[in-house]
């Protein structure tokens, strides 16, 4: 079964170092978010991004976060200069066309990658 | 502005127990889509089921059920029988929209349940 994947699963930055997480979403998919959530908290929302464009950002996404899809599998999110409240784990997510019909447009997600800012 | 309320934070049972998480949402769209994502201690998010707003039916798939109440905004999850596996950490979330894509999921706080042998 098709599945969303993500590079590193976890990653130890300085404060202030520029990080890169990585994602292959699920072949097919069309649309892309990433999602983060403290450790113990509820999962949030950061960004969505659709046709090379984003299409719907949250406040956490500030001008320290930006996303790339630099070819036709990875999906990227880089955060320029790391702060300790960005120590997170970090999950992708994608979905399909929903012209495709059924639950094609359920957001899969990966499994992760845990960023420690030190 | 959409929010989903998982009121209940921690539960324990013992195995074979039935067990219900509650989740109430706020939304002002009349379309939307409901969800269950379930998160096991190795920490990824599985999917479990989604609702649109349009299908009240219930859903039952074998030992889980989920309830969806348009009358009092609830979308309910239960587990019958419950089994030391089903320990994790479930999340309950909302989208809005014609569509569930390209939208974004509004997570509630999640409910740790913990399953005794």
């Amino acid at each position: 079964e098709p599945e969303v994947t993500q590079t590193p699963s976890h990653q130890v930055t300085q404060m202030g170092q520029e990080v890169i997480l990585r994602c292959v979403p699920i072949s097919n998919h069309l649309y892309f978010y990433w999602y983060r959530q403290i450790l113990g908290q509820k999962v949030e929302f950061l960004v969505s991004f659709y046709n090379n464009e984003i299409s719907e950002k949250s406040e956490i996404f500030d001008d320290q976060f930006s996303v790339e899809r630099p070819d036709g599998s990875n999906f990227t999110l880089k955060i320029r200069s790391t702060k300790l409240e960005d120590s997170a784990m970090y999950f992708c997510a994608s979905s399909d066309n929903p012209d495709n019909g059924g639950e094609t447009d359920t957001q899969y997600f990966g499994p992760g990658t845990r960023l420690t800012v030190l | 502005a959409q929010k989903v309320t998982q009121a209940q934070t921690e539960i324990s049972v013992v195995e074979k127990e039935d067990v219900t998480l509650d989740c109430v949402y706020e939304t002002r769209d009349t379309t939307y889509y409901l969800f269950w994502y379930k998160q096991p201690p190795s920490g990824e998010l599985v999917f479990l089921i989604r609702r649109n707003s349009f299908d009240e039916q219930n859903e039952i798939s074998g030992r889980y059920s989920w309830n969806f109440q348009k009358s009092t905004s609830s979308f309910n999850f239960t587990t019958t029988a419950s089994q030391v596996v089903d320990s994790a950490v479930y999340f309950c979330a909302l989208s809005e929209g014609l569509t569930g894509a390209n939208s974004k999921l509004t997570f509630g706080k999640g409910i740790t349940l913990s399953v005794r042998p």
